[in-house]
């Protein structure tokens, strides 16, 4: 069953706009990640956050993490257009084997 | 480095069919993993390897065969193919950094069973 579930299912916003996505999931985890699928491609890592950090920066990404809650929140600044993917949560409660989420997807238009 | 690959990209099948889908990567990563990706479901885990000699089952393993007898190559077999099965299937790898795994994955086989 799936652990993760995206909200909200689909996000259009201006070019230059900030985008923020959540991430909810059900048992306790030893780290959670976000993952960008472009259309017709394969997942590609984005960051990594562990259960003991609060708050993760790469670039123009900022991911939170929040246990008490059991909920991740991804934030896109300035998006461009080509952050136009489909975003995935995915955390690893079981060891290795990861569950994904069914996904956020992201229209940045010009 | 090529990273994971995946042939073939696209495949047609008729019900009742086998075949088997190739994962190959070549970053000497220990795990390696098949999900299937269908509309609105996100990635559901089928088989996965802890390494060479060592598979076990996912989220929805029925009808599907894995093994693993290098570290290089993990194939996915379909036994006996159904209209279920379609999907895309992607293969992954990854490697324990301080218990984290970040997952390469490969571009995908879109599959159609008829």
């Amino acid at each position: 069953s799936q652990q993760g579930e995206e909200d909200p299912q689909a996000l259009s916003i201006q070019e230059g706009e900030n985008a923020t996505m959540n991430c909810s999931y059900k048992t306790s985890i030893n780290n959670l990640q976000w993952y960008r699928q472009n259309s017709g491609r394969g997942l590609v890592h984005l960051i990594l956050i562990r259960s003991n950090e609060r708050e993760k920066h790469s670039g123009r990404l900022r991911v939170t993490l929040d246990t008490s809650k059991k909920s991740s929140s991804l934030l896109i600044t300035a998006s461009r257009a080509a952050d136009t993917a489909s975003y995935f949560c995915a955390t690893d409660a079981d060891d290795y084997k990861l569950s994904f989420g069914a996904g956020t997807t992201v229209t940045v238009r010009a | 480095n090529a990273g994971v690959t995946q042939t073939p990209k696209f495949q047609v099948l008729k019900t009742g069919q086998s075949m088997t889908l190739q994962c190959a990567q070549d970053m000497n990563h220990e795990y390696m993993s098949w999900y299937r990706q269908d509309p609105g479901m996100g990635l559901r885990l089928i088989h996965y390897s802890v390494g060479a000699g060592i598979t076990d089952q996912g989220e929805v393993p029925n009808g599907y065969n894995v093994s693993r007898s290098t570290t290089e190559d993990f194939p996915l077999r379909l036994l006996s193919a159904a209209p279920s099965q379609t999907s895309v299937y992607f293969c992954a790898s990854s490697y324990s950094s301080h218990g984290s795994y970040e997952q390469y994955f490969g571009p995908g086989t879109r599959l159609t069973v008829t």
